[in-house]
């Protein structure tokens, strides 16, 4: 079974500051995607960044990037220039052949004006 | 483009109540789930559908049924409502993809208390 390790469970951190949410997983197979979701107080998910495993380039989307490295399970999210808009909770997945997704518990981000 | 939409948004039951949640997708997807979100446990899958007429069970079950026999829709039930059952429940889909895979689409969620 794979699981999704979110080991942050609260962070904080001063608007138009630089912030890295940890995620860990572990899997035996060599092909599945990465996710980052975001839920902000509305309670909608909103898919953040995606990652596909066979892909090296780490995948970026304005102030959102991540470090994925394959060989340590690892799956970081970093937010640039931080906005209160930021703040929401941020949750880690991995998905695999047959459409199964798999969730971290996930980080409450705040960002402080 | 409504995307996954999911009624009731709340719910207040009595111990012992059922219910039925539904969650309609327009965007022709295969896979459809449900997930119970709870406070420090993220998110945990219930049941979920490969396609229409077919359910499969996730993680935590117990106490819930689904249908699905239409592929736009995926109905959730609790037959008899019990506090343990109180939690913010989402629904998702997904478009199975040759040689890849989509991210899941959610649902706004639905709380649901158990009084």
């Amino acid at each position: 079974a794979q699981t999704v390790t979110q080991s942050q469970p609260e962070m904080s951190v001063q608007e138009a500051e630089t912030v890295t949410l940890s995620c860990t997983y572990d899997t035996s197979e060599s092909n599945y995607y990465l996710f980052w979701y975001k839920q902000p107080p509305s309670r909608q998910m909103i898919l953040v960044i995606r990652q596909e495993a066979y892909k090296q380039q780490n995948a970026t989307e304005n102030r959102f990037s991540v470090n994925f490295q394959k060989a340590a399970k690892s799956f970081s999210l970093k937010i640039s220039d931080s906005q209160l808009g930021d703040t929401a909770m941020y949750f880690c997945a991995f998905g695999r052949a047959g459409n199964q997704f798999y969730f971290g518990t996930g980080t409450s981000l705040t960002v402080i004006p | 483009n409504a995307g996954v939409t999911q009624t009731p948004k709340f719910r207040v039951l009595k111990t012992g109540q059922s219910m039925t949640l539904l969650c309609a997708q327009d965007m022709n997807h295969e896979y459809m789930y449900w997930y119970r979100q709870d406070p420090g446990m993220g998110l945990r899958l219930i049941h979920y559908s490969v396609g229409e007429g077919t359910t499969a069970k996730g993680e935590v079950p117990d106490g819930y049924n689904v249908s699905r026999l239409k592929k736009q829709n995926f109905l959730l039930g609790l037959e008899s409502a019990a506090p343990s059952q109180t939690s913010v429940y989402f629904c998702a889909s997904s478009h199975l993809m040759t040689g890849g895979l989509t991210e899941a689409f959610f649902g706004q969620g639905t709380r649901l208390t158990v009084v």
